[in-house]
């Protein structure tokens, strides 16, 4: 049981570059979430997904996509890269009862 | 919309002692689950301790409990007997059932002294 996984781990981009982060959950739950992290300020949700086939913006969406690939699978894609984007991205998913959410190891994205 | 605010930006403790590290939260839902979530150096977010809005009854988990104020909605953290492992940022978060989101506060960076 992997729990949460994320690749890559680290990330380097030039300015208008594109990638996708890969996520993956092996504790049949139906919520995935994406979330960037930077310094003095916390957590801030990205886009969501309450169930396969469906996502919605949080946050912070300017930039970013999202795919619910399937029920284990939710990936973030940067189409065109920006400096503003450098941070750490982490994401998480959900118990389906207990609303504890489970992150996975964080990806260190930098772009130059 | 829900917001969550921890005012202690670092905190330090000598080992052994006991260290309270403090949220308030604003919302207007009656349903919702407080967190705390502890990210040491090695960046995993490592869930502490949740707190259900319904109970009354504080969590506790080993040496780390919860002072859950409803009506002033404070949730702060008190870590007992502090060890050098707790060293760590601390973020309280806070799940309201309606939105399906967790809001985090900025975090508490807390150092251990030997």
């Amino acid at each position: 049981n992997a729990g949460v996984t994320q690749t890559p781990k680290f990330q380097v981009l030039k300015t208008g570059q594109s990638m996708t982060l890969q996520c993956a959950q092996d504790m049949n739950h139906n919520s995935m979430y994406w979330y960037r992290q930077d310094p003095g300020m916390g957590l801030r949700l990205i886009y969501y997904s309450a169930s396969e086939g469906t996502t919605d913006k949080g946050e912070v969406p300017n930039g970013y996509n999202v795919s619910r690939l399937n029920k284990r699978e939710f990936s973030l894609r940067l189409e065109s890269a920006a400096p503003s984007q450098t941070s750490v991205y982490f994401c998480a998913s959900r118990e389906n009862i207990a609303y504890e959410q489970y992150f996975g190891p964080g990806t260190r994205l930098t772009v130059t | 919309a829900q917001t969550v605010t921890q005012s202690q930006p670092e905190m330090s403790v000598q080992e052994a002692e006991t260290v309270t590290l403090s949220c308030t939260y604003d919302t207007s839902e009656s349903d919702y689950y407080l967190f705390w979530y502890k990210q040491p150096p090695s960046r995993q977010m490592i869930l502490v301790i949740r707190q259900e809005a319904y109970k009354q009854q504080n969590a506790t988990e080993n040496r780390f409990s919860v002072n859950f104020q409803k009506a002033a909605k404070s949730f702060s953290l008190k870590i007992s007997d502090s060890q050098l492992g707790d060293a760590a940022m601390y973020f309280c978060a806070y799940y309201g059932g309606a939105t399906n989101k967790l809001i985090f506060g900025t975090g508490t960076l807390l150092a251990v002294q030997p």
